[in-house]
C-alpha cells in the first residue's frame, strides 16, 4: 500500500514568496496531521482535520500559515508571505479513526529553505 | 498534555538488547503510552503502545511499571538499523483526532 505521499520533497524558495506544500494521506485514513520539525523547537503539530474539517490549529504559529483539505485525498500546507524562520521540515501524517489509538503514518516530509 | 522524560541519548552494541526508559509520572488513567522512532532523514516512524499491560509486537516490547509512572521499550537485538531517535508520547485521547505531542527523545546510537 502507498503511505502518506508529500510534494515537494524539497523547496528552496525567497523570502516573500508564497510556498505551498501538499500531502496524499493512505486511502481509507480520515485524519490528517501537519507537524513541523525545526532543530530548536522539535517536532510541533500544527494543525489537524478529521473528516476533512479542521479540529485544532492552535499549532498555527501565525496568520501567514493556512492549511486546507478540500478531500479525503488531498491536503495543503500554504505559507504566504514566506520568512526565513519558517525553514524547517514538515511532516505530513494520516491515522483511521478519529478518536482511538490507531498509529500515526508519516510522510518523508517537505524540506524547506526560506533564503 | 502530560509530560515524558528520557535520556538524551543511549548507546549500545549491535545484536545486544536495548532498554530505553522513559518517566511518565503524571500521566492519567486514560492516557496510553505510545513509541515512535525517527530514523535519519525520515518521519515518525509508530513501533508499539500499551496502557497497562505489557505489550508485544515484531518491533519491539513495551514494560509497563505497575504504578504506571514509568515504562520502558526494549529492543532484544539492536541492529545498525536502529539508529534513531524514539520519542515515549502520551496519548491525549479527546473526542476528536489523536494528538501526538513530541519532546525531545532519546537518540540511540549502535555500535557494529
Amino acid at each position: 500500500d502507498a503511505g502518506v505521499i508529500q510534494s515537494p520533497r524539497h523547496e528552496v524558495t525567497e523570502m516573500g514568496q508564497e510556498v505551498t506544500l501538499r500531502c496524499k494521506p493512505i486511502s481509507g485514513h480520515n485524519s490528517l496531521f501537519w507537524y513541523r520539525q525545526t532543530m530548536m523547537r522539535g517536532l510541533e503539530l500544527l494543525i489537524y482535520f478529521n473528516n476533512n474539517v479542521p479540529i485544532d490549529d492552535s499549532g498555527m504559529p501565525e496568520d501567514r500559515f493556512s492549511a486546507k483539505m478540500p478531500n479525503a485525498s488531498f491536503s495543503t500546507l500554504k505559507i504566504q508571505p514566506s520568512e526565513p524562520r519558517d525553514s524547517a521540515v514538515y511532516f505530513c501524517a494520516s491515522t483511521r479513526g478519529g478518536g482511538g489509538n490507531q498509529p500515526q503514518h508519516f510522510g518523508d516530509g517537505t524540506r524547506l529553505s526560506i533564503l | 498534555d502530560a509530560k515524558t522524560t528520557q535520556p538524551n541519548s543511549m548507546e549500545s552494541n549491535e545484536e545486544e538488547p536495548v532498554h530505553l526508559p522513559c518517566n511518565h509520572s503524571t500521566i492519567s488513567g486514560t492516557d496510553y503510552i505510545h513509541w515512535y522512532r525517527q530514523l535519519p532523514s525520515q518521519g515518525p516512524e509508530y513501533v508499539i503502545h500499551g496502557l497497562t499491560s505489557n505489550v508485544n509486537n515484531r518491533m519491539a516490547s513495551l514494560a509497563i511499571a505497575e504504578d504506571r509512572k514509568s515504562s520502558t521499550l526494549i529492543l532484544h537485538r539492536a541492529t545498525l538499523r536502529d539508529a534513531a531517535v524514539y520519542y515515549c508520547i502520551l496519548r491525549v485521547i479527546p473526542e476528536y483526532g489523536n494528538k501526538l505531542v513530541f519532546g525531545a527523545g532519546t537518540i540511540l546510537r549502535v555500535k557494529s
